[in-house]
């Protein structure tokens, strides 16, 4: 199994730009999350989604959009990209069965910086 | 506020030698309390986890322990190797009516130098 697959690695936008991230996992997950992580502060919750057709916002939604049409793929959308929005983002996804106890299955994360 | 505090923030040893890392957390209702491993460039993944009922856990040669009383946990490292060179994150889970909040902590960076 591939697991958590995030396409792409690096990338580097201009003030405005729009962007999608890709997110794709392959372990019939109902649950997936996309993370950032800055400098000196804990993995920050952006939006989730407990199923397809299901999304909800986390702690920092702001300038951040998602669908869930399918249970294997979770895009993360930049709308107008801003300087604060460089950061490396990750994607995770969790068993639905296992709840609270099920680990987070991360992928090796998009590093983002815009210009 | 749901708090994670992790200590060191850094740390530095050689090859070989013991650490142990410390949680504090300030989270409830206390569900769960997860350490993940980061590698530089990579996603974090699952060492161990420890549920409101564990004192101590092992996964080869990192053992984690729980004091529920004081709100604490470490993680412990034994005969360190150059591949346990990374970020160890603490991870709090939190029951909140229908829906389990996590809090991440920063992050130890462990260096092991040969």
């Amino acid at each position: 199994n591939a697991g958590v697959t995030q396409t792409p690695k690096f990338q580097v936008l201009k003030t405005g730009q729009s962007m999608t991230l890709q997110c794709a996992q392959d372990m019939n997950h109902e649950y997936m999350s996309w993370y950032r992580q800055d400098p000196g502060m804990g993995l920050r919750l952006i939006h989730y989604s407990v199923g397809a057709g299901i999304t909800d916002q986390g702690e920092v939604p702001n300038g951040y959009n998602v669908s869930r049409s399918t249970t294997e793929d979770f895009p993360l959308r930049l709308l107008s990209a801003a300087p604060s929005q460089t950061s490396v983002y990750f994607c995770a996804s969790r068993s639905g069965t296992g709840g609270p106890n099920s680990p987070l299955h991360f992928g090796n994360g998009t590093r983002l910086t815009v210009t | 506020k749901n708090q994670v505090e992790q200590s060191p923030q850094s740390l530095i040893i050689l090859e070989g030698k013991n650490c142990t890392l410390q949680c504090n957390y300030t989270v409830s209702p206390f569900s769960n309390l997860r350490w993940y491993k980061q590698d530089t460039g990579r996603g974090p993944v699952s060492l161990t986890i420890m549920t409101f009922s564990e004192n101590t856990k092992s996964n080869g040669r990192y053992t984690a322990t729980l004091d529920a009383d004081t709100k604490q946990s470490s993680l412990h490292i034994t005969a360190s190797q150059l591949s346990d060179s990374a970020s160890y994150i603490c991870v709090v889970s939190a029951y909140g009516g229908s829906n389990y909040k996590l809090t991440f902590g920063k992050g130890t960076l462990l260096t092991v130098n040969p």
